[in-house]
């Protein structure tokens, strides 16, 4: 069965200090791995696709990485303003629940200034 | 701005009764798909369309359908609402499906049953 695993659940970082979020999948052949950003009552809003081991993709403080099993989502002297909660999504090449996003549960971002 | 517009943003209904969520995709997408997220279930695949014809379904109860119509917006139709349907409902586009093209999201429409 195709799942994805965040952790941790939450996470509470000062203005400044840099850390990473994880993300573990099993999926029946990976087409794409998607980080996504969501703010409370809001959609999710696209931030990389990651298609291959070794892939690296970053985007102002974020840089997100790819291994054959798991996903980073570094985070670079964060900001207030980067406080949301992140999502990771797998879309399967095969298999049941080919095409779609099966997406995790969520790392929740805190800075605090 | 993701381009993806649902209406309406927030709705109210009792229990019993039936609604119709409205999607436009992306200007040049042909895929859309619907998702429903609640507070302890995370996002959950519901339906997905390419070029007007269902492609795929996920967790869809019974009750809901969807179609998507020849100028490309969707509906998803909710009916027997009970109170455990209350969660926001995302409708996403992409340009085509499996293809690992980015999938776009919506603001979501707010579905409160009372």
């Amino acid at each position: 069965e195709d799942q994805v695993t965040q952790s941790p659940e939450a996470l509470r970082l000062q203005e400044g200090e840099s850390s990473s979020l994880n993300c573990s999948y099993t999926v029946s052949g990976l087409r794409g791995l998607f980080w996504y950003r969501q703010d409370p009552g809001k959609g999710p809003e696209f931030l990389f696709t990651l298609y291959s081991a070794g892939e690296e993709k970053e985007k102002e403080r974020l840089k997100a990485t790819l291994t054959k099993k798991e996903s980073f989502l570094h985070i670079t002297a964060p900001k207030p303003e980067d406080s949301a909660t992140y999502l990771c999504a797998v879309q399967a090449s095969y298999g049941g629940s080919q095409g779609n996003l099966i997406f995790g549960k969520g790392t929740k971002l805190s800075v605090k200034p | 701005d993701s381009g993806v517009t649902q209406t309406p943003k927030h709705l109210i209904t009792a229990t019993g009764q039936r609604v119709t969520l409205r999607c436009s995709p992306r200007s040049g997408d042909l895929s859309v798909y619907w998702y429903q997220q609640s507070l302890d279930q995370g996002l959950q695949f519901l339906i997905q369309y390419y070029n007007g014809e269902e492609r795929a379904k996920g967790n869809i109860l019974e009750r809901f359908s969807a179609q998507q119509f020849p100028d490309l917006h969707s509906e998803l139709n909710l009916s027997s609402l009970e109170l455990g349907d209350s969660a926001l409902y995302f409708c996403a586009s992409s340009v085509a499906p499996d293809s690992g093209n980015t999938i776009y999201f919506g603001e979501g429409s707010w579905l409160t049953v009372v």
